[in-house]
Parts: C-alpha cells; structure tokens; sequence
C-alpha cells in the first residue's frame, strides 16, 4: 500500500461545476494534511492545510479530514479553467519519524470551458 | 509572508561539470530545508532534509557525494551537482519549513537542470 494515495485522473469537471479530490493515507497517527497545486512546469503552491476532523474553508476551496477513514479530500467549488493543474495531497507520516511531508503523486485536473 | 527563492531558475551545463543551486527563505527563517527532484509527468521525490548547521539527510538511493547541500544559515541552503551528467538533468525544487513543528512547506520556484 502506498503511503499516500491519490488517483493519478485527469478528472474532467465543466466549468462552474465542483471538482472533488481525493486522498488516502496509510499511517491513522497522521496529524498535518496539506493541499499543494501545481501547474505544468512550476513548482507546488501551497492551497490549504488541516489539521482537525471536518471541514475548512478558503473560499472556493474547502479542505475535509476524517481521521477515523484515513481519507482527506479537497473540493473546489464554482472550478474555472485556470483551475486547471496537478492537485498534490501531502501528509506528514508520524510512522516515518522524519519532519519531511509525503507526497502523493497527484490528480490531474481539467476544467472544461 | 513565507516567501521562498531560488537560483538560478535555468541552467544549462556540460557533462562533467557543477551546478550551484541556492535556495532562500525570503521573509522568514527556516529551520529545515528540502531538497526535492522532479522529472516530466512525475511525482516529487524528496532528495535530502536539511536543517541549518547539521549534516543534511539524505534519502535511499540519493548519492550523498554527488549532491552536496550546505545549510550554512536559516535562510540558506545550496545544493551542488557535483561532475554533472545527463542523467542528472530534471527540475529541483527546495522547500522551506518555519517553527519546530511539522507545518506548512513552502515551495521555491525550481531550477530546471539541463546536462548536455
């Protein structure tokens, strides 16, 4: 099992509509969840973190954990085409024992004008 | 706030050859540094952790001589390619953490690498 797991996609959304992301990780003592974006060629920015069970939001974007199902997942609302990117879920494994984040590999997605 | 740089953003070399790379934090200090790589279509791969004044740490497989960081300052870390080679062409991206708990990484631009 992969530590962090998100599929690769591309998922396909139209315009206005939500787009919905997933990821799963392996280590259930996982405190720090974080939500990167990254365009082709560029580096990750950094979109939301969370650290508590529920739901956080930033606009668009709301963040969502449960712990319980090891499952965080990030929707973004009214998705525009300039929300076109590779979306990386990253968690901090307390089972590695190292400060670094694991990153998943990535959902692409596309919004369709 | 939380702003991270690097440079040289392009850098185009010879085989044989060694590449600086620095990596700062802007607007805040950071007490660990990353060090990632990225080929096209694929994911991050995490090179080393650095953290100012001590050895970095370096992951399975990553050949410590051959990538030399030095994290001389809470705003500093430069990663040297050492005798270059093709294979070693790809985007390397640093990162930078604030505070003593595991939060947030901030990403710099990159630097892509092209070995001729």
């Amino acid at each position: 099992q992969k530590e962090v797991e998100q599929n690769s996609g591309p998922l396909s959304v139209p315009e206005g509509a939500i787009a919905s992301l997933n990821c799963t990780y392996s280590d259930r003592g996982s405190q720090s969840f974080f939500w990167y974006r990254q365009y082709s060629g560029k580096s990750p920015e950094l979109i939301m973190s969370i650290y508590s069970n529920g739901d956080k939001e930033d606009g668009r974007f709301t963040a969502q954990l449960n712990k319980a199902s090891q499952y965080v997942s990030l929707l973004i609302r009214d998705s525009q085409p300039s929300d076109s990117a590779t979306y990386l879920c990253a968690v901090n494994l307390r089972d590695t024992g190292r400060r670094a984040l694991t990153f998943g590999s990535g959902t692409r997605l596309q919004v369709q004008p | 706030g939380a702003v991270v740089s690097q440079h040289p953003s392009r850098v185009i070399c010879k085989s044989g050859t060694s590449v600086k790379i620095e990596c700062r934090s802007l607007d805040f200090q950071a007490t660990t540094m990353f060090w990632y790589r990225q080929f096209p279509k694929k994911s991050l791969m995490l090179m080393a952790t650095s953290n100012e004044g001590s050895k970095a740490t370096y992951e399975q497989g990553v050949e410590k001589d051959k990538f030399l960081i030095n994290h001389a300052s809470l705003t500093l870390s430069t990663l040297t390619v050492t005798s270059a080679h093709p294979e070693d062409s790809s985007f390397y991206i640093c990162s930078a953490s604030r505070g003593q708990g595991i939060g947030e990484q901030f990403f710099g631009p990159g630097t892509r690498l092209t070995v001729l």
